[in-house]
C-alpha cells in the first residue's frame, strides 16, 4: 500500500517560491505503474491538477501554471518535490501529493497524501 | 480544457435513500471518468475508476455508469458515512479536470 506524506512550510510570502516535498513509502518513485504528482484545493473550492512526473523524468504540467511550476523526483530519497514560483494569494490552498495510475483503467488518482495547507501572505 | 459539470451541486437525502449524481463532460472522454468521495478535512478517496469499476474495498452500494460525455454515480441505499462531497474527474486528456463537486447532506 503506497503512502504519501507532504511536508513544507505552511506560510509563504507573496512573490516568493512555494516548495513542498512528498515522501513515498510502501512503493518506489521508480515504479513504472504511476506518475507522481501534485493537486491543490483552495479553501471551500474544487480540486485542481497541477502536474506530475514519471520516473523517467518526463513531466506534464497544467498549462496555466507551466511557467511557474517545477516537479522533480529524488530517487535516492524516494521523494517528489513541487516548486511554485511567484506565488500570490490565489495560490493559497491545500496541496496534495497523489499518484496517477497508468495501469488502472481510467487512469485515476489512486493514492493521496493527507494534504498540507499553504497560505500566501502579503 | 475539458469542462466537467456535476449536478446537483448539493443534495439533501435521508439514510436509506437512493441518490444519483450526474457528471457531464464538454467533449467525449470515452470511459476515462473517475469518482471520488471527500470528507471534511480529508483527502479525496477513489471510489470508481473507468466510469463503472468499483475500487477495491468500496461498498457495492456505490455504482457508476456512462460513457462518452454523460456519467452517473449512484448510491443505492445511503448510509450515515456516505454524507460527504463527491467529485468526478476526467483522465482522457491533459489538463486533467474535476467537476465542481456535489455536497451530499443529511435531510
Amino acid at each position: 500500500q503506497v503512502q504519501l506524506q507532504e511536508s513544507g512550510p505552511g506560510l509563504v510570502k507573496s512573490s516568493e517560491t512555494l516548495s513542498l516535498t512528498c515522501t513515498v513509502s510502501g512503493g518506489s518513485v521508480n515504479s513504472g505503474s504511476h506518475y507522481w504528482g501534485w493537486l491543490r484545493q483552495p479553501p471551500g473550492k474544487g480540486l485542481e491538477w497541477i502536474g506530475h512526473i514519471y520516473y523517467s523524468g518526463s513531466t506534464n504540467y497544467r498549462p496555466s501554471l507551466r511557467s511557474r511550476v517545477t516537479i522533480s523526483v529524488d530517487t535516492s530519497k524516494n521523494q517528489v518535490s513541487l516548486r511554485l514560483s511567484a506565488v500570490t494569494a490565489a495560490d493559497t490552498a491545500m496541496y496534495y501529493c497523489a499518484t496517477w495510475s497508468v495501469v488502472v483503467p481510467g487512469n485515476p488518482f489512486d493514492y493521496w497524501g493527507q494534504g498540507i495547507l499553504v497560505a500566501v501572505s502579503s | 480544457d475539458i469542462q466537467m459539470t456535476q449536478s446537483p451541486s448539493s443534495l439533501s437525502a435521508s439514510v436509506g435513500d437512493r441518490v444519483t449524481i450526474t457528471c457531464r463532460a464538454s467533449q467525449s472522454i470515452n470511459n476515462y471518468l473517475n469518482w471520488y468521495q471527500q470528507k471534511p478535512g480529508k483527502a479525496p478517496n477513489l471510489l470508481i475508476q473507468a466510469a463503472s469499476s468499483l475500487q477495491s474495498g468500496v461498498p457495492p452500494r456505490f455504482s457508476g455508469s456512462g460513457s462518452g460525455t454523460d456519467f452517473t454515480l449512484t448510491i443505492s441505499s445511503l448510509q450515515p458515512e456516505d454524507f460527504a462531497t463527491y467529485f468526478c474527474q476526467q483522465s482522457s486528456s491533459s489538463p486533467y479536470t474535476f467537476g465542481q463537486g456535489t455536497k451530499l447532506e443529511i435531510k
